[in-house]
């Protein structure tokens, strides 16, 4: 299966350790997205990229939250100083530009910061 | 900014009925796409339905059609002939051309024998 893949699947960890998530995209893909869910919300927009290039953050996106997507093919979103309010799934999607541009997502990396 | 608002947080049909989740949204484009998809209990996210703003025609996907309302920016979607499979969190989503996903908050659909 070619799908997105997301490691690690689940991830605890301590308030104020550092975290790396990587993701994976369908190989075809040029685009990438990242996205935040809490329990019973949906998915909130974090930041996406189109080959290497990042071309929207949100705000949400605080300076404590870092993603690269080298040489345009997996992506990383770095957590460093976690906090409480961090725990979350983050989920990651692909897509080609251009068109419907459905997005094809990833079965996500929930975190759970104690 | 764009916004989906999905004003049933959860929803129960029986096994066999039909069950229409509704789902409206803010936008002062006149070209984007909306969007259904279906997330099961701990497994990833997956496209039901898409709806090309431009088409007048309401998409269709076997059990699964929607009610394109353009001029009211509502998009709701009929689930026909439910099945215990179908039961899930629905997000509604809209996209403006070659941007991002923007999402409700989605409804939970309770299928019952």
């Amino acid at each position: 299966d070619t799908g997105v893949s997301q490691d690690p699947r689940h991830k605890i960890t301590k308030r104020g350790q550092n975290v790396t998530f990587r993701c994976d995209p369908i190989s075809e893909h040029n685009r990438l997205y990242w996205y935040r869910q809490t329990l019973g919300q949906g998915p909130e927009f974090l930041t996406y990229f189109q080959n290497e290039a990042q071309l929207e953050k949100s705000r949400l996106l605080s300076d404590r939250f870092s993603a690269e997507r080298p040489k345009g093919s997996f992506s990383t979103l770095e957590i460093q100083r976690t906090e409480q309010g961090d725990s979350a799934m983050y989920l990651c999607a692909s897509s080609f530009q251009g068109g419907t541009g459905e997005l094809f997502f990833g079965e996500g990396s929930r975190l759970t910061v104690l | 900014a764009q916004t989906v608002t999905q004003s049933q947080p959860e929803m129960s049909v029986q096994e066999a009925e039909t069950v229409t989740l509704s789902c409206t949204y803010d936008t002062s484009e006149s070209d984007y796409y909306l969007f259904w998809y279906k997330q099961p209990p701990s497994r990833q996210m997956i496209l039901v339905i898409r709806q090309e703003a431009y088409k007048q025609q309401n998409a269709t996907e076997n059990r699964f059609s929607v009610n394109f309302q353009k001029a009211a920016k509502s998009f709701s979607l009929k689930i026909s002939d439910s099945q215990l499979g179908d039961a899930a969190m629905y997000f509604c989503a809209y996209r403006r051309t070659d941007s991002k996903l923007t999402f409700g908050t989605g409804t939970r659909l309770q299928v019952t024998l």
